[in-house]
């Protein structure tokens, strides 16, 4: 079965940028969105068809897909970003998602 | 605003059936899959399957097949999600999402489903 690979952990100091990375088999073959998940909230997306941010998501979400890794960037990290982040991808008509990364604002 | 508004929370013993629905408002609700996903606590996201509400047609993951059924009712735009069997593994937060263009948005607030004697 298909699988995504995230780190479970990611930190960052404000302002700088934050990278989390998705890896799995030819993933950049397909679509790759990521969601973000605060504690006791429903995950939001946040970046979908690898790059494109979804109305009302700030500026400094970015993604890229390409090869075997889907990457979203937090530029200029804030203290509202400090949540879980979770990659999605579809394999066929299976929907795969990543274990999730806890990204901390040190 | 499209919305999706799921039931309340269930307290279930080992071996019975659990069925959460999922109202969907704000959009033609036979015009998107409706995709279920579970989260245990501390855990992360697992996909359990998809539903057209269109056609009635399904796909479950593996892992659910046989003791899952995702069904709806279009006359009150709702998707429906029924797990068989239960044990106190499937003690999680079930969620529905409206899938489009390869993303799920929005996703429903959430159902706490407890499984327990």
């Amino acid at each position: 079965s298909y699988e995504l690979t995230q780190p479970p952990s990611v930190s960052v100091s404000p302002g700088q940028t934050a990278s989390i990375t998705c890896s799995g088999d030819k993933l950049g073959d397909k679509y790759a969105c990521w969601y973000q998940q605060k504690p006791g909230q429903s995950p939001v997306l946040v970046i979908y068809q690898d790059s494109k941010r979804p109305s009302g998501i700030p500026e400094r979400f970015s993604g890229s897909n390409s090869g075997n890794t889907a990457t979203l960037t937090i530029s200029g990290t804030q203290a509202m970003d400090e949540a879980d982040y979770y990659c999605q991808a579809w394999d066929s008509s299976l929907v795969v998602f990543g274990g999730g990364t806890k990204l901390t604002i040190l | 605003q499209v919305q999706l508004v799921q039931s309340g929370a269930e307290v279930k013993k080992p071996g019975a059936s659990v069925k959460v629905s999922c109202k969907a408002s704000g959009y033609t609700f036979t015009s998107y899959d409706i995709n279920w996903v579970r989260q245990a606590t501390g855990q992360g996201l697992e996909w359990m399957g998809w539903m057209n509400p269109n056609n009635d047609n399904t796909g479950y993951a593996q892992k659910f097949q046989g003791r899952v059924t995702m069904t709806r009712n279009t006359s009150i735009s709702t998707a429906y999600m029924e797990l068989s069997s239960l044990r106190s593994e499937d003690t999680a937060v079930y969620y529905c999402a409206r899938a489009w263009n390869w993303r799920f948005d929005p996703w429903g607030q959430g159902t706490l489903v407890t499984v327990s004697s």
